[in-house]
């Protein structure tokens, strides 16, 4: 049978719209966050970090917002382009200095031109 | 290309086999990281050097593994007596001192028949 772990979250935009991709994380005690962008066979690339002492930052085209109370992360995206298709993992940091990164589950984003 | 690079990319091999890969990471990025990841997942850590020394191993990582990082650069990563089980994607990824943004390769992916 089909393994669960094959049941990615997915979110499916038209280009040119805005895509918010969210994450719960799980440790409580973890000070530093990042969301990872892969693309299909290739490793994850880095997208935008953000720490436990600010709860929004912003790049280009990206927004990474943290609530800390309810342990959500989320990723926002400005005019999501065809390019922006892949899979979209949170990341925390739980291991103090060594980066000891704790990836969640993905999402799956699409986009229609 | 400066970037994280691996070797083989892809490798098959019969179960009970040892497989080798091998991580040249970016060239001043002291610390060294490798993750495997399996299909809809997202990557798991295995094992950590800061410079040639191992400072963590995860539980994931079982007396069959070993991995080594001898003069501080480059990095192999061992699976003696394959499984099936071992199929997955094994990613190396580079930061340099005190920063969490790994930067990762493009991953060896093995599949054990």
């Amino acid at each position: 049978g089909e393994s669960v772990g094959l049941h990615l979250p997915t979110l499916s935009v038209q280009e040119g719209d805005n895509s918010i991709i969210n994450c719960a994380y799980s440790n409580s005690a973890s000070d530093y966050f990042i969301w990872y962008k892969q693309e299909s066979g290739k490793g994850p690339q880095f997208i935008i970090d953000i720490r436990s002492n600010m709860d929004k930052r912003q790049g280009q085209r990206v927004t990474v917002l943290l609530n800390k109370t309810v342990k959500h992360l989320s990723l926002q995206i400005a005019a999501t382009q065809p390019g922006d298709s892949a899979v979209y993992f949170c990341a925390e940091n739980s291991g103090g200095s060594n980066y000891k990164l704790t990836f969640g589950k993905g999402t799956l984003l699409t986009v229609n031109p | 290309d400066t970037g994280v690079s691996q070797d083989p990319r892809h490798k098959i091999t019969k179960r009970g086999q040892n497989v080798t890969f091998r991580c040249d990471p970016i060239s001043e990025h002291n610390r060294l990281y490798w993750y495997r990841q399996t299909l809809g997942q997202g990557p798991e850590f295995l094992t950590y050097f800061q410079n040639e020394a191992q400072l963590e191993k995860s539980r994931l990582l079982s007396d069959r593994f070993s991995a080594e990082r001898p003069k501080g650069s480059f990095s192999t990563l061992e699976i003696q007596r394959t499984e099936q089980g071992d199929s997955a994607m094994y990613l190396c990824a580079s930061s340099p001192q005190n920063t969490g943004e790994l930067f990762f390769g493009e991953g060896s992916r093995l599949t054990v028949l």
